[in-house]
Formats: C-alpha cells, structure tokens, sequence
C-alpha cells in the first residue's frame, strides 16, 4: 500500500524559532492534510490542502502541496511553547473508497530543556 | 455538541478475553471509522462504514469486528484479544466521503496482556 514518510521524527523547539516538518508520498495524492494531536487526545485537523502547489495559512502554521503531488510541507512560524504535541501529515486520493486517509509516523515536537 | 465520544478511554484485557469499543457521534455523520496508532506508525484504518448498516474493511482489519446498527454509533470488537492488539484506538466521523474533515475522538487505550 502507499506509504507517507515523515521528518523528522522529532524535534525540540525553542521558543520563536520557525520550525518545518515534511512528509513525501511514493504515489500522488490529491489532498493533503496536516493534524495535531496533544496527550491524551485524539487529532485535530490543521490545515486541508486540495490543489497542487497550493500554500495555505491558519495563524502560524502554513503547510504547501507539493507540485509532484508526492509531498508536502508544514511550518511553524515563531513556535510558542503550546506548539508541543505530534504533528501528523495526511493523504487523500479523490473518492478513495471510505474516504481513506493515510497517515505519516508523525513528527513529535518537544521543548528545549 | 459533544462530537465524537468513545467509551471506554482505557482498557486492560487477558490474552483471549473478548471486549466492545464503543464509539458515538451526535453530528448526525455518515462515514465512521475505526483506526489504532501504534508508536511511530501513525494511525491505521481497521474498519470504516459509510452508512447505518454498512461496514467495510481497512488496512488493519484481522482479529476485529464492527457494527453500525445506528447511525450515531460504531461499535469495534475484539473477539479474542491478543497482546499484538494492545494500541490506542481512535474513532472518527466525517460528514461523508469525497474528501470531507474527519473528526476524532478521545481514543481508548487498550493493553491486552
């Protein structure tokens, strides 16, 4: 089956940095979506992005489709310390049977010690 | 609205007992999902259904099963737990298919010693 690689797998912020995380497709998707989840949670959607090369923003965070529809990136402008949680990258195929999505390993953010 | 719920949030099972996750939406959504997120491998689709009645297979389906007798609830079994079982589960809804939001639930953690 298609599998989503996502990086990094962790990361510690500091707070203001700008941090990006990615997630590349052996195969196309034709939406891309970006989810955080925090402890004891289940994940909340982010960002949808439906269109090649699309940038899309909410606050802080903009994530891109990639033009190869094989990828797509996520950013966290100015990170603050409630930024902490998993952050998961999504794929869609265009009337996947039961509206499937597949999802990245996630990309644990952490604070700096 | 409550969204999505699931009962139990946590579980702890003997190799070859049998138990029922149970998951409720008041969204009125159609689609209903089953995923288990296991660390590093992001969440997996077990068993969807696009509809009151109807139940389908996932990625992940072996040594689990579903009913949808009402369209607020999803109900995943285990018949004969086995310790590869112990995951956090999650539910999920989407108003329908062809690229809808999914939103999730709480999860329930499940160890199946």
């Amino acid at each position: 089956g298609q599998q989503l690689n996502q990086s990094p797998q962790s990361m510690f912020i500091q707070e203001g940095e700008d941090v990006s995380m990615n997630c590349t497709s052996s195969s196309i998707f034709n939406t891309w979506l970006w989810y955080k989840q925090e402890p004891g949670e289940g994940p909340v959607l982010l960002i949808a992005l439906y269109k090649a090369g699309e940038l899309t923003s909410n606050g802080r965070l903009t994530a891109q489709f990639g033009i190869t529809r094989k990828d797509s990136f996520l950013n966290i402008s100015a990170s603050i310390p409630s930024d902490v949680g998993i952050y998961f990258c999504a794929g869609q195929l265009f009337k996947a049977a039961g509206n499937k999505l597949t999802f990245g390993g996630g990309t644990r953010v952490l604070v700096k010690p | 609205n409550a969204g999505v719920t699931q009962t139990p949030k946590f579980r702890v099972l003997k190799t070859g007992q049998s138990m029922t996750l149970l998951c409720a939406q008041d969204m009125n959504h159609e689609y209903m999902y089953w995923y288990r997120q296991d660390p590093g491998m992001g969440l997996r689709l077990i068993h969807y259904s696009v509809g009151e009645g109807t139940t389908a297979k996932g990625e992940v389906p072996d040594g689990y099963n579903v009913s949808r007798l009402k369209k607020q609830n999803f109900l995943l079994g285990l018949e004969s737990a086995a310790p590869s079982q112990t995951s956090v589960y999650f539910c999920a809804s989407s108003l329908r298919g062809g690229g809808e939001t999914q939103y999730f639930g709480p999860g329930t953690r499940l160890l199946v010693l």
